[in-house]
């Protein structure tokens, strides 16, 4: 089974601050993951994924996000906070392992970023 | 190409009766993928097909629900005898890769589904 899991609703950080929005996951196997972001009345936009490779991986629009096997985390982070950043995120898996073709989402976390 | 394109983008339907949306996925994609969305969730996997073939379906989809995309290219999914509780945002994704979404999907705008 998969599942991942996105500890918080929303996030409140300045314009100019770093942000992180935090997913951890769980896979019998290897996991690919992925961040996604999406506005009002909007589908959801690709951001990054992590199949293989470095830890580090960067995606669009200045966000990166690090796998951490260890702590089965892939944290989301952006050095300098915009405010048209603010969106729902959502972290998801797929166990590479698992036998299915379809990764599972997370709740999504709220970031709202203040001017 | 202008993306996945879902129509209609809201629909209000008395209980009871059938719905039917449309999705048009990015051309060259031969994966294609129904999610659904309601407020405060992430997306619920309902069912994708590769080419025409519906390779698989989740148990949310009840008999209810019926997913099509014959030859390949857009897709159609209908509600029969719909239920307040079927009141969703329902999300339309396309692929190109070969196997999995490595390649990430690529969603429409969705369509907003109240059942009244």
């Amino acid at each position: 089974a998969q599942s991942v899991a996105q500890p918080e609703d929303q996030v409140n950080v300045a314009e100019g601050n770093p942000l992180t929005v935090k997913c951890t996951y769980s896979v019998s196997g290897n996991p690919y993951l992925f961040w996604y972001v999406q506005y009002p009345n909007r589908g959801l936009q690709f951001l990054l994924k992590y199949i293989t490779g470095d830890n580090l991986v960067k995606g669009s629009y200045g966000f990166e996000a690090e796998f951490n096997k260890s702590q089965t985390s892939f944290h989301l982070k952006k050095p300098s906070a915009l405010v048209s950043d603010s969106a729902l995120y959502f972290c998801a898996v797929r166990d590479v392992s698992g036998g299915s073709y379809i990764p599972t989402f997370g709740r999504g976390t709220s970031l709202i970023v203040h001017p | 190409d202008t993306g996945v394109s879902q129509n209609p983008r809201h629909k209000i339907t008395k209980r009871g009766q059938n719905v039917t949306f449309r999705c048009d996925p990015i051309s060259e994609h031969n994966r294609l993928y129904w999610y659904r969305q309601t407020l405060g969730q992430g997306p619920e996997f309902l069912t994708y097909f590769q080419n025409e073939a519906q390779l698989e379906k989740s148990r949310l989809l009840s008999d209810r629900f019926s997913a099509e995309r014959p030859k390949g290219s857009f897709s159609t999914l209908e509600i029969q005898r719909t239920e307040q509780g079927d009141s969703a945002m329902y999300l339309c994704a396309s692929t190109t890769d070969g196997g999995g979404a490595e390649n990430g999907y690529t969603f429409g705008s969705g369509t907003r589904l109240t059942v009244v």
